[in-house]
């Protein structure tokens, strides 16, 4: 059981470029979650997903895109990087009223 | 909009002592609260969790107690450890999404 996973866990990129980060669960769970998190702001809401095939936007949703085709993966697109995205980028996902981390994306774009 | 504030932003204490750390929030409204622990580089692991309907919840050496009508928690640590060197993170949870404090850095010296 490997709980939830992200991938990469390190990224620089050029401004302008496009990437996707991958999160997966093996917990079955429903809900799935992407956050960023800088400095001195805390950890802010990106998209959410209440099951396969839904997304909903967060608190802070524009410049990013995301699908769940599958239950246990949550995809986070960049279609055009920019340096004010350089961020730490966590996944979670829900079970109950608990939710579970993953170990983060750290991603620079300069 | 919730406003989460966690204060301090940063301790330090020599091991042994006992230890509070506080959280306040805007709306009373709240489903639940929950403490997170940070480790640097790492992700979120969940500590505690206070249903709204409940006023306190404890885990070992750890306590958080909840006063939604003055919208305050707080987490008690006692017999403080150099292990328990973290960042505390506390968030409410609204509908779908937790809202994040932006975290008290302990430093516990041997």
């Amino acid at each position: 059981n490997a709980g939830v996973t992200q991938t990469p866990k390190f990224r620089v990129l050029k401004t302008g470029q496009s990437m996707t980060l991958l999160c997966a669960q093996d917990m079955n769970h429903e809900y799935m979650y992407w956050y960023r998190q800088d400095p001195g702001m805390g950890l802010r809401l990106i998209h959410y997903s209440v099951g396969e095939g839904t997304t909903a936007k967060g608190e802070v949703p524009d410049g990013y895109n995301v699908s769940r085709l599958k239950k246990q993966n949550f995809l986070l697109g960049l279609e055009s990087a920019a340096p004010s995205q350089t961020s730490v980028y966590f996944c979670a996902s829900q079970t109950g009223d608990t939710q579970y981390f993953g170990p983060g994306t750290r991603l620079t774009v300069l | 909009k919730q406003e989460v504030t966690q204060i301090p932003a940063a301790l330090s204490v020599p091991e042994g002592e006992n230890l509070v750390l506080n959280c306040s929030f805007t709306d009373s409204a709240i489903y639940n609260l929950q403490w997170f622990r940070q480790d640097p580089g790492k992700g979120l692991t969940s500590l505690l969790l206070i249903q709204s309907s409940q006023r306190e919840q404890t885990s070992g050496r750890l306590n958080a107690s909840l006063d939604k009508s003055s919208g305050r928690s707080t987490l008690y640590i006692a017999a403080s450890q150099p292990g328990d060197s973290a960042t505390y993170l506390c968030a409410c949870t609204s509908g779908y999404a937790l809202n994040f404090g932006k975290g008290t850095s302990l430093l516990v010296t041997p």
